[in-house]
């Protein structure tokens, strides 16, 4: 079955506290990409990554970093959260551009208090 | 810059209800795709529909259906007949032709509560 896979699915954490949020996909997609969603404000990019090893910024990059060693792994790291990176994040992959859809994981719901 | 605006926030109706979600959307780019999710109450995205800006046609899929009109930089969407299970959050996106990092562009969203 083709998924994208988050994990995990819901953390709580402190101020300052290193994490990471892992994303796999089992598509052999070369985009992929972290979103966060926010009341009122839709999805908005973070960081995207066209293949191994190619990444950059979204929309909103601050606090946030990102790597791609192998196709379908696409780990988000917060090495500092702070409160105001309390959202609901969401791993996205894409075969190509143009008019293919995303896939989307499950998403994590993040706390940092 | 790309831009979507879903101005319902919030729409409640009664069960066998139509409901129409409004999405207006801007771009620069003469090539461009528009995507509806649903979002239930589980959380994840379910993607619905895609519309190439080169096509026009409107789209029917059981109880849902899509207007797409270029003029007004519209991409609605109707549910026809209303059920409890389409209560959600609805998502309009965007993606111009070439966007870096395929990003979408998301409306905020709007939540469909159907009442039994």
């Amino acid at each position: 079955e083709a998924q994208v896979t988050q994990n995990p699915r819901y953390l709580i954490t402190v101020t300052g506290k290193k994490l990471t949020v892992t994303c796999s996909q089992n598509m052999n997609h070369e985009y992929m990409s972290w979103y966060r969603q926010d009341p009122g404000l839709g999805l908005r990019q973070i960081y995207y990554s066209m293949n191994v090893e190619v990444t950059d910024k979204g929309d909103v990059p601050e606090g946030y970093k990102v790597s791609r060693k192998e196709k379908r792994n696409f780990p988000l790291i917060l090495e500092s959260p702070s409160p105001n990176q309390t959202s609901l994040y969401f791993c996205a992959s894409t075969q190509g551009q143009g008019n293919t859809e995303a896939f989307f994981g499950q998403g994590t719901r993040l706390t940092v208090v | 810059a790309q831009k979507v605006t879903q101005a319902q926030t919030e729409i409640s109706v009664v069960e066998k209800e139509d409901v129409t979600l409004d999405c207006v959307y801007e771009t620069r780019d003469t090539t461009y795709y528009l995507f509806w999710y649903k979002q239930p109450p589980s959380g994840e995205l379910v993607f619905l529909i895609r519309r190439n800006s080169f096509d026009e046609q409107n789209e029917i899929s059981g109880r849902y259906s899509w207007n797409f009109q270029k003029s007004t930089s519209s991409f609605n969407f109707t549910i026809t007949a209303s059920q409890v299970v389409d209560s959600a959050v609805y998502f309009c996106a965007l993606k111009d032709g070439w966007a870096a990092g395929n990003k979408l562009t998301f409306g905020g969203g709007t939540r469909v509560l159907v009442k039994p």
